[in-house]
């Protein structure tokens, strides 16, 4: 299937743990990104790779730490996870100069 | 700083009523897009609307863009209790793809 995948669906951490989440799109897209949403459901780009390329950070803390090993994939890790990290992650794609974006299905990461 | 609001925040109705569902910005944007999400999921695109003043039709979903392209709405004819969910609007800047902005989205729900 031709789609965004992202894994874990859930992650249940303790604060101060070292976390991954990992981001796979098989559509050919030249841009994926990082958006993080809050409880209250509001949308917040972080990161932004253009064919492998750092392009937008949005002031994301440095313990947020993006790589794209290629232009299919980008992995977001986190060192020294805080309370406040607890959010829903989507990883999303789109071409270059397309107008949409392919969403994940997310990662719901809980900090306790 | 919130750059698009979006109107009404929570709309509840009952199956076969109309509705609008407002997107406003004192912003222009090259582009606009209206995503759906459902519980669990990632947003899923709807609509991209790039000239000022067009509308779409995606059966009984329409999209509007504001002529000056500073604002959009949806208008949903007969909702039916599969049109639940969070509906967001999304616009893009300087003719860039690279970075979305999001509303913070209409949950709607549909009750049969």
């Amino acid at each position: 299937d031709t789609a965004v995948s992202q894994t874990p669906k859930y992650l249940v951490t303790q604060m101060g743990n070292d976390k991954s989440i990992k981001c796979e799109q098989n559509l050919g897209h030249d841009t994926m990104y990082w958006y993080k949403q809050d409880s209250k459901k509001f949308l917040k780009i972080m990161f932004s790779y253009n064919n492998k390329e750092l392009i937008i950070n949005e002031t994301v803390p440095n313990r947020f730490s993006p790589k794209s090993p290629d232009k299919a994939h980008l992995n977001l890790h986190i060192n020294s996870l805080e309370l406040g990290d607890s959010a829903v992650y989507f990883c999303a794609s789109s071409q270059l100069d397309g107008y949409g974006y392919t969403f994940g299905s997310g990662t719901r990461l809980t900090v306790v | 700083t919130q750059l698009l609001e979006q109107s009404p925040q929570f709309l509840s109705i009952q199956e076969g009523e109309n509705l609008t569902v407002y997107c406003n910005s004192s912003s222009v944007f090259s582009s606009l897009q209206w995503y759906r999400q459902e519980p669990g999921e990632g947003p899923v695109l709807l609509v991209t609307v790039v000239t000022g003043g067009e509308v779409k039709k995606l059966k009984r979903l329409t999209f509007q863009f504001g002529d000056a392209r500073k604002d959009s709405s949806l208008h949903i004819t007969a909702a039916q209790p599969g049109d639940t969910g969070l509906y967001l609007c999304a616009g893009a800047q300087g003719g860039s793809n690279y970075k979305l902005t999001f509303g913070k989205g209409t949950l709607l729900t549909v009750n049969p």
